[in-house]
């Protein structure tokens, strides 16, 4: 079945700390890769999104991941956080067999000022 | 302004009275979908739709259903609500699947909770 796992549940770092969380997912084909966040009270909002080229991909605010295709990851990190960045955060993988786009169980980051 | 809008933002119902949560959106997106997000779990997907009359079943379908009657609108209709599909809704559209335009944009939620 296809699938998708966040490592982490709740991150809880200190402003200017490296951020580094963990996805994986199930094989199923050609895949695109996103990464969204949600502020509280706020609906989802695109950081990044890999499709293909340069697994190293960048997105808004500082955010980056990697998609590594061995592995079946697509982790996502930023060098310093903020404590702006406290918020959701969901890993999501477009089947594009079946079409169906599923996301992981979020991780929550606080970040302490 | 592109944009998925959905209404109600919030909702409180009874048990077993039908409603409907509309969703719109304004791109000419061909895919249309339905989450619930509960805590801990993410987001499910309940529905979708890649086109207008080509619905399908997500991972938890049942006690809900949709129409894609026109290409903008999506609802979701709950025949029968019970208190287990108390949770926070989101619709999403999506241009075609696999291009580089895919990217699924987000109506703000409707907020459920049956009493």
């Amino acid at each position: 079945a296809q699938s998708v796992s966040q490592h982490n549940h709740h991150v809880i770092l200190s402003e200017a700390a490296s951020l580094e969380l963990g996805c994986n997912y199930s094989y199923g084909g050609t895949v695109n890769l996103f990464w969204y966040v949600q502020y509280p009270g706020q609906h989802l909002q695109l950081l990044l999104k890999y499709f293909s080229g340069d697994p190293l991909v960048k997105g808004i605010k500082g955010f980056e991941a990697e998609f590594i295709k061995s592995k079946f990851s697509f982790n996502l990190r930023k060098p310093s956080v903020q404590w702006s960045d406290t918020a959701e955060y969901f890993c999501a993988v477009l089947y594009n067999q079946g079409g169906k786009l599923i996301f992981g169980q979020g991780t929550e980051l606080s970040v302490k000022p | 302004e592109a944009q998925v809008t959905q209404n109600p933002r919030y909702l409180i119902t009874v048990t077993g009275k039908k409603l409907t949560v509309t969703c719109s959106q304004n791109m000419n997106h061909e895919y249309m979908s339905w989450y619930r997000q509960d805590p801990g779990l993410g987001l499910r997907q309940i529905y979708y739709s890649m086109n207008v009359e080509v619905t399908d079943k997500g991972d938890v379908p049942e006690g809900y259903k949709v129409s894609r009657k026109e290409k903008r609108n999506f609802p979701l209709i709950l025949e029968s609500p019970s208190p287990n599909q108390t949770s926070l809704y989101f619709c999403a559209s999506s241009a075609i699947l696999g291009t580089t335009n895919t990217e699924a944009f987000f109506g703000q939620g409707t907020r459920l909770t049956v009493v």
